[in-house]
């Protein structure tokens, strides 16, 4: 069974430019979430999809968007790029139950350098 | 709300024993992970445990999980230059109708040939 695919793997964007991230989950996986990575921050939820609804979210600025489609896949768009966002960003996927041994995959991350 | 503890570096020799610490606040947590990042990747699944479970091995990992102290360990046997990464502990939020994890700001592993 295939991973969760993350495009592109790099990105380099510069201030006040928008940005889209795609994530592909594993074949079956309905539940989608994407976390951001900086050094200084470490790993931070961004939010959850799960049958195209937005389920939960982090406590991110409005330029942080997503949504997901019909068959899983996700996009995560960021708006009026800052210095700030330069980071590498998660997409995991799980089959979405909330409880039981339910357990997120992660794909190997896209890596967004603002300049 | 939640927050997960852990200290950001440990050096060990290769052929020894790897404990890695991690604390947490959430008292509701269900599930506890560890995940693996080597450089440019992303996170690999390494195990997990039951909150109601005080110990679970699998192969050369052992967590030890202390709910009272709400203390989680990770102890790698016999740790190989190719454990050499970032781990990370987290716990599954536990509120309604949804599914995020919280984690901590992992351990960096050294091993020393």
């Amino acid at each position: 069974k295939a991973g969760v695919t993350q495009t592109p793997r790099y990105l380099i964007k510069t201030r006040g430019q928008q940005v889209t991230l795609s994530c592909s989950p594993i074949s079956g996986h309905r539940s989608v979430s994407w976390y951001q990575q900086t050094p200084g921050q470490g790993l931070q939820f961004l939010f959850e999809y799960f049958s195209e609804t937005q389920r939960n979210k982090g406590n991110f600025p409005g330029r942080f968007s997503g949504r997901q489609f019909s068959n899983s896949r996700s996009e995560m768009n960021v708006s009026t790029l800052e210095l700030g966002d330069s980071a590498l960003y998660l997409c995991a996927s799980s089959l979405g139950a909330t409880g039981g041994t339910d357990t997120q995959y992660f794909g190997p991350g896209t890596r967004l350098t603002v300049l | 709300g939640e927050d997960v503890e852990q200290s950001l570096f440990l050096s060990v020799r290769e052929g020894d024993s790897s404990v890695i610490n991690c604390t947490y606040t959430d008292s509701s947590s269900t599930y506890l992970y560890w995940y693996k990042q080597e450089p440019g990747a992303g996170l690999q699944l390494l195990t997990y445990i039951f909150s109601n479970m005080d110990m679970k091995q699998d192969q050369r990992l052992t967590v030890l999980l202390n709910k009272k102290d709400k203390h989680l360990s990770l102890r790698i046997a016999d740790t190989q230059t190719g454990d050499s990464a970032i781990y990370f502990c987290a716990e599954k939020y536990s509120g309604a109708g949804s599914y995020q994890l919280t984690f901590g700001k992992g351990t960096k592993l050294s091993v020393i040939p």
